[in-house]
C-alpha cells in the first residue's frame, strides 16, 4: 500500500534540545511538506520541497529545519530555537508537475509536546 | 496568513440530515480544495475544484464554487456517523509563478449524532 508514514506518533522534548521527526513517503511524489497544527486552527506551511535537495521556507519556518536527500524523505528538525513547539506535526506529498496545486496526501502526524 | 475561512466553526446535525459547509477566500485561486480531518489523524483530500467549474460532484458530496463572490459550499447528503470529523477548504491563495502553496481555513467541526 502507497502512503506517507510519520514517526514518532508521540514525541516529547526537553528544554534546549533538537528533535527530528521523521517522514517517509513510498507515492514516487516529488513535493513534500510540513505543517504544524494548534488546536482548533488550520495547518500552517513549515517547510516545503519540490525537488530532491532544494526546499523553501513556509509561513512559519523560525526554529524549524529541513533536509530533502532522498526524494523518499524529508525530515524535520525542530530546534531549540522554537520556543513554542507543543503542536500536532503533519506530513503531506503531492505530484510536482505543470499543474499547481495537486491534491496533497498526509501522514498521520507527530503530536509533540515539552516535557 | 489563513486564506480560506470556513462557516461555521461547528455544526451539529442528526444521522441522515443534509451539512453544509462554507469557505470564503480573499484573492483569486487556480483552484479551490476540501479536505476531511478526524481526530488525531491526518488531512484527507476529497475533492478539488478548479477556478472555471461551478460544481463538482463525488458520491454524498457536492462543492459549488462562486468566483464572484470568493466562496465555495461543500454539501453532504444524507449524513452518517462516520462523516464526524473537521472539514477544511484549501486554496492556492497568492499564488505566484513559483508557488505551489496551499493554504488552510480553520476548519468546521461536524458532529453527526446517530
Amino acid at each position: 500500500d502507497g502512503g506517507i508514514t510519520q514517526s514518532p506518533k508521540y514525541l516529547f522534548r526537553k528544554e534546549g534540545q533538537n528533535v527530528t521527526l521523521s517522514c517517509e513517503q513510498n507515492l514516487n511524489h516529488d513535493a513534500m511538506y510540513w505543517y504544524r497544527q494548534d488546536p482548533g486552527q488550520g495547518l500552517r506551511l513549515i517547510y516545503y520541497s519540490q525537488i530532491v535537495n532544494d526546499f523553501q521556507k513556509g509561513d512559519i519556518a523560525e526554529g524549524y529545519s529541513v533536509s530533502r536527500e532522498k526524494k523518499e524523505s524529508f525530515p524535520l528538525t525542530v530546534t531549540s530555537a522554537q520556543k513554542n513547539p507543543t503542536a500536532f506535526y503533519l506530513c503531506a506529498s503531492s505530484i510536482f508537475g505543470l499543474i499547481k496545486n495537486q491534491p496533497q496526501h498526509f501522514g498521520d502526524g507527530t503530536r509533540l509536546s515539552i516535557l | 496568513s489563513q486564506q480560506g475561512e470556513e462557516d461555521p466553526q461547528a455544526l451539529s446535525i442528526q444521522e441522515g440530515e443534509n451539512a453544509t459547509m462554507n469557505c470564503s477566500y480573499k484573492t483569486s485561486i487556480n483552484n479551490l480544495q476540501w479536505y476531511r480531518q478526524n481526530s488525531g489523524r491526518g488531512l484527507v483530500h476529497l475533492i478539488l475544484i478548479r477556478s472555471n467549474e461551478r460544481e463538482k460532484h463525488s458520491g454524498r458530496l457536492r462543492v459549488t464554487l462562486d468566483t464572484s463572490k470568493k466562496s465555495s459550499s461543500l454539501l453532504i447528503t444524507a449524513s452518517r456517523a462516520a462523516d464526524t470529523a473537521s472539514y477544511f477548504c484549501a486554496t492556492d491563495g497568492d499564488s505566484g509563478a513559483g508557488s505551489y502553496q496551499l493554504t488552510f481555513g480553520k476548519g468546521t467541526k461536524l458532529s453527526v449524532i446517530p
